[in-house]
């Protein structure tokens, strides 16, 4: 969906804890799950991504926890380091043929 | 090697200037995009081409133009400049049109519009 006239969401966390960046999608057709980080400066990166027919998957350090019935899908990061600062993105697509949709961003800090 | 190269990474121009910025990619993929970037974080597709020919086209002004000499290229071009183009510009690509999830993004051109 798109952000209107609202402030990027921020989220402060203190390093070494774990985060938690959530982000709520509308569209109940969507079968595809991802999450980016972009620093400051950079394009967006990949980081991890869900198909619908999973309800979590683990990476390295990251979780990515879908909710359907709600229509939610949460990033952790275990052990939050300061080079996890940055902007999180999730977004979703229908299909893998379909145009990914980006969510508005949620900008981590992490204190040291 | 950078994956995705673009430029110029700073672009500072007049209102009614024409102006392009380039895109290049080595990864040997298929399909390339154009996004735009707002003051909030905001990032929307503009354009998607797979292997040269144009995939996706959002409502954008037809004073973009993209054009793609041939699939490690995407370049955009904009006419007549106005205020409200200022933004960033990210060049993205993916493998194929099938598995565009995973995009491999430029650093980025900041564009202001003076």
């Amino acid at each position: 969906g798109e952000s209107v006239g609202l402030h990027l969401p921020t989220l402060s966390v203190q390093e070494g804890d774990n985060s938690i960046i959530n982000c709520a999608y509308s569209n109940s057709a969507s079968d595809y799950f991802i999450w980016y980080k972009q620093e400051s400066g950079k394009g967006p990166q990949f980081i991890i991504d869900i198909r619908s027919n999973m309800d979590k998957r683990q990476g390295q350090r990251v979780t990515v926890l879908l909710n359907k019935t709600v229509k939610h899908l949460s990033l952790q990061i275990a052990a939050t380091q300061p080079g996890d600062s940055a902007v999180y993105f999730c977004a979703d697509s229908k299909t893998s043929y379909d145009k990914v949709i980006f969510g508005p961003g949620t900008s981590l800090s992490v204190i040291p | 090697d950078t994956a995705v190269s673009q430029t110029p990474k700073y672009l500072v121009t007049q209102m009614g200037n024409d102006k392009s910025i380039k895109c290049e990619q080595n990864l040997g993929h298929d399909t390339m995009y154009w996004y735009k970037q707002d003051s909030k974080k905001f990032l929307k597709i503009m354009f998607s081409y797979n292997n040269k020919e144009l995939i996706i086209n959002e409502t954008v002004p037809n004073r973009f133009s993209p054009k793609s000499p041939d699939k490690a290229h995407l370049n955009l071009h904009i006419n007549s400049l106005e205020l409200g183009d200022s933004a960033v510009y990210f060049c993205a690509s993916s493998k194929t049109e099938v598995y565009n999830e995973k995009l491999f993004f430029g650093s980025g051109t900041q564009l202001s519009v003076l």
